[in-house]
């Protein structure tokens, strides 16, 4: 089965700890995404990458960091720079940066 | 920076009635995409429309693209409560050199409602 597959479903993190959400997809797309989700505010872009060893800032970057070292791949590190961290994250992955956008189901991060 | 504006902001409806939600941008729309998203999910792709009158339908949802290219509306015949949900517009955001920059931007959302 393709598709995108986000882990875990929910994480918590301590004041002061970095954490580290996973999106992994096996469609073959070239391009990968994060937003954040508030409620209310709809999605936010946080960083993109269009293609393996590149990455993007999106609109809301700070607090955030990114890799993709592998095609498949691309997890974000909530850090303890981010103050406000609490909310629903979406990954998403398109063939290339022109084509529509397909989500995986979402990690929803809470502060302890 | 280029906003869409979805109405209602929510919606109840009887299972069986037909019902509209609205994309409205201020700017013209390059490419403009519907999502849904069951609370605490993520998105499912409905439909992308491109062209200024286009009209695509899938099963009883159908979205159209105005000729202007800045709403679109999306349609649902005979409700059901499996269309319950968040449904989300999304449209590529326009380059300062004209053009699409292929980065997306995500109205606010439309709440759906079916009551049996």
């Amino acid at each position: 089965d393709g598709g995108i597959t986000q882990s875990p479903k929910y994480l918590f993190r301590k004041e002061g700890q970095n954490v580290t959400l996973s999106c992994e997809q096996n469609l073959n797309h070239d391009a990968m995404y994060w937003y954040r989700q508030d409620p209310g505010q709809g999605l936010r872009l946080i960083y993109y990458s269009q293609i393996v060893n590149d990455f993007q800032k999106g609109d809301i970057a700070e607090g955030y960091s990114v890799s993709r070292e592998k095609k498949e791949s691309f997890p974000l590190t909530v850090t303890s720079a981010q103050k406000n961290p609490t909310a629903f994250y979406l990954c998403a992955s398109s063939i290339d940066i022109q084509e529509t956008q397909y989500f995986g189901p979402g990690t929803r991060l809470l502060v302890l | 920076s280029q906003e869409l504006e979805q109405s209602p902001q929510s919606l109840i409806v009887q299972e069986g009635k037909n019902l509209t939600i609205n994309c409205t941008s201020s700017k013209t729309l390059y490419g403009l995409y519907w999502y849904k998203q069951k609370y605490g999910e993520g998105l499912i792709f409905l439909m992308m429309l491109q062209k200024g009158g286009e009209e695509k339908s899938h099963e009883k949802i159908t979205a159209k693209l105005d000729e202007k290219k800045q709403q679109s509306s999306l349609h649902i015949t005979a409700s059901q409560p499996s269309h319950a949900g968040i449904y989300l517009c999304g449209a590529d955001r326009d380059s300062a050199g004209g053009g699409s920059n292929y980065k997306l931007t995500f109205g606010k959302g439309t709440l759906l409602t079916v009551n049996p």
